[in-house]
């Protein structure tokens, strides 16, 4: 399994609902990541967990709230967004110089 | 300044062209260099790795230069399937992937 899969791979909601992205990955990769894009932007770090445990938070406003239940999991859940938080978030996970990211959730807030 | 700067293009080139991107970096103390390609809706895949030697995967070939801080890609007889935005990406630290802001290329018939 060389993947990372995310899901929804579409996802509407509204300001005052609260959602979670989901993101799995089997390869015993022990850092992963969350990243947020706009169109035509290029990917921007959000979090990074290691060995289950965060160690980077990119000054992400606390709207976004990462969780990692183990190794093989990443969740990223979402509450009180705002429509300039509309983006595709993508889930990556690395070993050494070998980073993999997932197709991705395209997030439309309304 | 920005970490990772590219030229935005877009590129447009006939197929059979030989196309140059280059990319430069402002941490001089980064060790880890790619190239990414993504399609539009779709998430980034690596290409290739850039070492310092020079590297060519097929009609791809990447170079860095640590001295200027400076990384290019040359795609030779490029193809339709090359249109794409290419990413230049530094790794900082043990986990940080700083993406420039793409190369937009467009391969015409």
């Amino acid at each position: 399994d060389t993947e990372v899969t995310q899901t929804p791979k579409h996802l509407v909601m509204g300001m005052t609902n609260k959602k979670s992205l989901k993101c799995e990955q089997h390869m015993g990769h022990r850092a992963m990541y969350w990243y947020k894009q706009k169109a035509k932007k290029p990917p921007e770090l959000m979090f990074v967990y290691s060995y289950e445990k965060l160690s980077i938070n990119e000054s992400v406003p606390s709207r976004f709230s990462p969780e990692c239940p183990n190794s093989s999991l990443l969740n990223l859940h979402l509450h009180a967004l705002q429509p300039e938080d509309s983006a595709l978030y993508l889930c990556a996970s690395s070993r050494d110089r070998v980073f993999v990211f997932g197709q991705g959730t395209r997030l439309t807030v309304v | 300044r920005k970490e990772v700067e590219q030229d935005p293009g877009p590129f447009n080139v006939p197929e059979g062209a030989t196309v140059a991107f280059n990319c430069t970096y402002s941490n001089s103390a980064s060790q880890s260099f790619f190239w990414y390609r993504q399609d539009c809706r779709k998430e980034p895949k690596l290409l290739m790795s850039v070492y310092s030697s020079g590297n060519e995967d097929g009609r791809f070939t990447a170079q860095l230069n640590r001295a200027s801080q400076y990384i290019s890609l040359l795609i030779r007889d490029s193809k339709l399937s090359d249109s794409a935005t290419y990413l230049c990406v530094v790794k900082e630290g043990a986990q940080k992937l700083v993406f420039g802001q793409g190369t937009r290329l467009t391969i015409n018939p």
